[in-house]
């Protein structure tokens, strides 16, 4: 299958740190991306990292993937009210196959 | 950074009619693009893959003939809902994937604003 599922909702302080979870089912994916949709907004790519690839950290965000049990989280530190939005993860092969899976999405709620 | 666009960003139209969404790639050309729809509270969902110069491919369970895909140009990606009904209605979102570019190995893929597509 190619399942993906985020928690709906997460709340956090300003200046907190926000651990967004995603879980996926199909372990062939290449890239793993995040993504953020503000309103009005298109989505936005925050960062990928590839399959091989256990941690990547770009600034304020940590990625980590468990391939063993298929997750992937998103770290935000420093949370601040403009990191209010819809968060997805996705997948793809890469290549010429093209095809991202989306999750669910997390809304985020930073309160000051 | 990479840009695309969507028109219209809103419209509203009556049960029966057909309504054209475009989706261009401002400053980079685009040889491949894709069609979302996504729901409320829920995620996206792809509707097909438009590659310029030849036929979209649709994801199971989309009709071809409901939603015409035509990628005429580089920059430039057409989708039309044809004989909407209120079940149409929806936000449609495309994206673009850069000709040429190293993040095109990555399946690296930028989003338009989105259009919602009310029918009445």
């Amino acid at each position: 299958g190619e399942d993906v599922e985020q928690s709906l909702f997460l709340s956090v302080r300003e200046g907190d740190s926000s651990v967004i979870n995603c879980t996926y089912t199909d372990s062939s994916s290449t890239y793993l991306y995040w993504y953020k949709q503000e309103p009005g907004a298109g989505l936005q790519l925050l960062t990928y990292i590839f399959s091989n690839m256990d941690m990547k950290q770009d600034q304020r965000l940590t990625v980590l993937l468990n391939k063993k049990d298929k997750h992937l989280s998103l770290r935000i530190a420093d949370t601040q009210t403009g990191d209010s939005a819809i968060y997805f993860c996705a997948w793809g092969y890469g290549g010429a196959t093209n095809k991202l899976i989306f999750g669910t999405g997390t809304l985020l709620a930073v309160q000051p | 950074g990479a840009v695309v666009s969507q028109h219209p960003s809103w419209v509203i139209c009556k049960s029966g009619t057909s309504v054209k969404i475009e989706c261009r790639s401002l400053d980079f050309q685009a040889t491949t693009m894709f069609w979302y729809r996504q729901f409320p509270k829920q995620s996206l969902m792809l509707m097909a893959t438009s590659n310029e110069g030849s036929k979209a491919t649709y994801e199971q369970g989309v009709e071809k003939d409901k939603f015409l895909i035509n990628h005429a140009s580089l920059t430039l990606s057409t989708l039309t809902v044809t004989s909407a009904h209120p079940e149409d209605s929806s936000f449609y979102i495309c994206s673009a994937r850069e000709a040429g570019s190293i993040l095109w190995l990555t399946d690296t893929q930028y989003f338009g604003p989105g259009t919602r597509l009310t029918v009445l």
